[in-house]
Order: C-alpha cells, then structure tokens, then sequence
C-alpha cells in the first residue's frame, strides 16, 4: 500500500494567520482526499483534491477558508486560512488509487490556534 | 450525500468474548465499507473492508458482514485482547460520489483483562 508523508505533524499559530499542511504520497496515487477530526470525533471530509483543477468541497467548507492545491498525482496541501480557535483540530490526508487497496491516511496534523 | 450511523459508541468486554459493532448506511449507491482502528494519538488504520458483491469476509479473528438489502454492516471481533482496545470507525464509500470515505461516529472499545 501507499505511504503519504504528511507535515507538520503539528504546530501552534496565532489567530488569524493561516496554516499550511502538506501530503506526499510514494506512489501516484488517484483520489486524495482532506479531512478533519475535532478532539474526540469522527472523520469529517473537507474536500477531494483534484489533480489539475480546483478541489471539489463538501457541504460546509468553502475554498476561500480551505484552499487547496493537487499539483501532481503524488501531493497535495491544505491551507486553513484567517485561523480562529475554532479551527483547532487535527486535519488528515488520505489517499486511494483503485478500490482493491482501500484508502490510506496520513499521521495528521495537530492544530492548535491561539 | 451519504449518512452512516454506527453504534454503540462505546463497548465494554471483557478479555477473550467477542465484540460486535453495527452500522448502517443511507445511499444505496454504496459499494465499498472499510472498518478502520483508531489508537490514541495515531492515524485510522485499515483492518478489514468488504465489497458490495460479498456478504462477509474474514480475517483471523475479524470478520465484517454485509446486508445489503438492509443496508447495514456489522464488524465482529472475537477472541478480544486488550490490545484490540481502541476507537473503530466504519464507513461507507460510493464510486458514483467520488470515492471518498463518509465514517461513522466511532465506537470506543474497552476490553479489560
């Protein structure tokens, strides 16, 4: 299976500022997907990363807060912009390339805002 | 969009009877239900799925079953050891939606010696 890199693995940012988080996958990989997991919780996806276009965003999150990037079938990044404490949690990566190998996940990023 | 809904949220046994965690999904689209292992502190990590076309699989002592008709999915764990303590996740996948994973809310799994 696939190996995603993620960083930071986590990171301390004053409000307001934003917060860049980076996933390098081994291997070429199809679909990368972002989501989210507050203390506690489940897995919320923010968006799938399109390879060569823009992300396509789930119900709630809007690219101006959650800009992505999807230069090339093995990266993406997520950038949490104008950060509130609100956005305080950890963010994955994941990653598939055909349904025979299911979906792997980054180490996630612990963010705190202050 | 898709909604699953997994119970309990949270399970205690006792070492060595068996565990089981139920959940079920809305879109009938639906063709693909991973289960994934949560430790504190680390990432979900894959440890059985099952695909539309099969009703149960199995893995030495995990085993997933699927009714379709009902749209629901069950995890089973038997033998439990303390080290299977930990949260699991289901959740369902539909290649029509693009592919990506909608979890279930989690069950925390306690099992004690």
């Amino acid at each position: 299976s696939a190996v995603i890199s993620q960083k930071p693995s986590r990171d301390i940012c004053q409000r307001g500022t934003s917060l860049t988080i980076q996933c390098q996958v081994d291997s070429q990989v199809t679909m990368m997907f972002w989501y989210r997991q507050q203390p506690g919780q489940s897995l919320t996806l923010i968006a799938t990363a399109n390879q060569g276009s823009e992300a396509t965003y789930e119900s709630g999150f809007v690219i101006d807060k959650f800009p992505i990037s999807r230069p090339n079938l093995t990266f993406s990044t997520l950038t949490v912009s104008n950060l509130s404490p609100e956005d305080s949690s950890i963010y994955l990566c994941s990653e598939t390339d055909s349904k025979s190998r299911g979906y792997t996940f980054g180490s996630g990023t612990r963010l705190t805002v202050v | 969009g898709e909604n699953v809904e997994q119970h309990p949220s949270t399970l205690s046994v006792q070492e060595g009877d068996s565990a089981v965690i139920k959940c079920t999904y809305s879109d009938s689209a639906s063709n693909y239900f991973p289960w994934y292992k949560q430790e504190l502190g680390k990432r979900p990590q894959l440890i059985i799925d099952i695909r539309s076309n099969v009703g149960e699989k199995k893995d030495q002592r995990i085993a997933v079953t699927l009714n379709k008709t009902a749209k629901h999915f069950s995890l089973h764990i038997t033998e439990t050891q303390p080290e299977d303590s930990a949260v699991y996740f289901c959740a369902a996948s539909d290649s029509n939606s693009g592919y990506a994973l909608n979890f279930g809310k989690g069950t925390s799994l306690l099992v004690t010696p």
